[in-house]
């Protein structure tokens, strides 16, 4: 699976949008993008994937570029309980027996009131 | 809720001690991935199964095991504990097919005295 480059941290004002960049250059055409996110010690929680296309639901959209080596995942209202360590993962998604998540390092984003 | 539940949700034993964790997966759901997370360290995938097979191994020590029943619950057997074992454990779910995203648990939190 591909490698990914995230920030290690980043800070938003309450109510404003999150957006939080990943880079990964060495994505394959069949590996898709997911994002999770980890509250202080919770299981981590999906939010979203995507292959190519634009991709949004009820927690956030996410934007890949034409290229697909980088993506940007926006949460369009952010709240305190959003403050969470965000995870971007590059994985390939095929039937049968979805492959393992890597985790990285993520992005640890402090909303502020 | 996302319908992954670990049991127990604490766990406080001995070093040299063996202990069980155990996952239920989200209906329907066929993989099963175990992770660990430790203070200091990230969220390191240890195994996965798939319909009752084991489908990748990670970081895992040898002193650590794992099975898929038929019913496709799963267990995590952690044999002759040390200090450094204490961590938290988390259990994630996937179908398999189609769709996907892994859902995870909330986790057992392992302290190793």
């Amino acid at each position: 699976d591909a490698k990914t480059t995230q920030p290690p941290s980043m800070d938003c004002a309450e109510g404003r949008a999150a957006n939080l960049p990943c880079n990964h250059s060495t994505i394959s055409g069949n590996e898709y993008v997911y994002w999770y996110r980890q509250i202080h010690s919770q299981g981590p929680q999906y939010i979203i994937h995507g292959l190519k296309n634009n991709e949004t639901n009820e927690m956030a959209s996410l934007i890949i570029t034409e290229d697909r080596k980088s993506s940007t995942l926006i949460l369009p209202h952010a709240t305190l309980r959003d403050t969470a360590v965000y995870y971007c993962i590059v994985r390939v998604a095929r039937g049968g027996a979805t492959n393992k998540l890597i985790f990285g390092t993520g992005t640890l984003l402090a909303v502020q009131p | 809720d996302s319908g992954v539940t670990q049991t127990p949700k604490h766990l406080i034993t001995a070093t040299g001690q063996r202990v069980t964790l155990r996952c239920s997966p989200r209906s329907g759901d066929l993989s099963v991935y175990w992770y660990q997370q430790s203070l200091d360290q990230g969220l390191q995938f240890l195994i996965q199964y798939y319909n009752g097979e084991e489908r990748a191994k990670g970081n895992i020590l040898e002193r650590f095991s794992a099975q898929q029943f038929p019913d496709l619950h799963s267990e995590l057997n952690l044999s002759s504990l040390e200090l450094g074992d204490s961590a938290l454990y988390f259990c994630a779910s996937s179908l398999g097919t189609g769709r996907t995203e892994a859902f995870f648990g909330q986790g057992t939190r392992l302290t190793v005295v």
